[in-house]
């Protein structure tokens, strides 16, 4: 098993600011992704972080929106440029090693309202 | 690219009722499939963890069962309780990170 912590778990931010999310994993994973879910929806997938190279971005996000670091194994960040309140949503963490027969892992998420 | 579609989009029932929550996906080539609940504000909470190679997984009064081959999962719900009210993600999961369907609103009412 894995557990994830997240931090911030919730800020308030002003319009045009910067805010960067930590995620830090008890041990070491494979596969890293940062998701999001807007109100009333699901959560969509933003990027997987990559351990040493550029994060791959799904399509409709981009890297100068969503800069994401993964520097080790256990550790990643993903900011979110120069907000507007549509940004407003909660940000998930998660990890999964495929084929290892164990559940995808999440974060409890970070809380993001943006004035 | 894997779609998942939830049915029905939200469920009210009253306590004690069976309920069947179904899930569909387009891509069978998966490893495994997950159901998780989400309770409004919260993260997410694993429930179920069904391996390709199984048909179905019990937990209490949950039951899921799943049909690689017509991209089906169905999680069925005992004797539902109020504590049941929550939102249910099915997520199947292959090579790729889990993708999510719009998940199922449920409310059981006392």
């Amino acid at each position: 098993s894995a557990v994830i912590s997240q931090k911030p778990s919730r800020d308030i931010c002003q319009r045009g600011t910067s805010l960067t999310i930590q995620c830090q994993v008890d041990s070491q994973v494979t596969m890293m992704f940062w998701y999001r879910q807007q109100p009333g929806q699901s959560l969509t997938l933003i990027a997987t972080a990559n351990q040493g190279s550029e994060a791959t971005y799904e399509s409709g996000f981009v890297i100068d929106k969503f800069p994401i670091s993964r520097p080790n194994l256990t550790f990643s960040t993903l900011t979110v440029s120069n907000m507007s309140p549509e940004d407003s949503s909660i940000y998930l963490c998660s990890v999964y090693n495929p084929r290892s027969g164990e559940t995808q892992y999440f974060g409890p998420g970070t809380r993001l309202l943006v004035l | 690219k894997q779609e998942v579609t939830q049915i029905p989009a939200a469920l009210s029932v009253p306590e004690g009722e069976n309920l069947v929550l179904n899930c569909s996906f387009t891509d069978s080539a998966i490893y495994n499939l997950q159901w998780f609940r989400q309770d409004p504000g919260k993260g997410l909470t694993s429930l179920l963890l069904i391996q390709s190679s199984q048909r179905e997984q019990t937990s209490g009064r949950l039951n899921a069962s799943l049909d690689k081959s017509s991209g089906r999962s169905t999680l069925y719900i005992a004797a539902s309780q109020p504590g049941d009210s929550a939102t249910y993600l099915c997520a199947p999961s292959g090579n790729t990170p889990l993708v999510f369907g719009k998940g199922t609103r449920l409310s059981v009412i006392a």
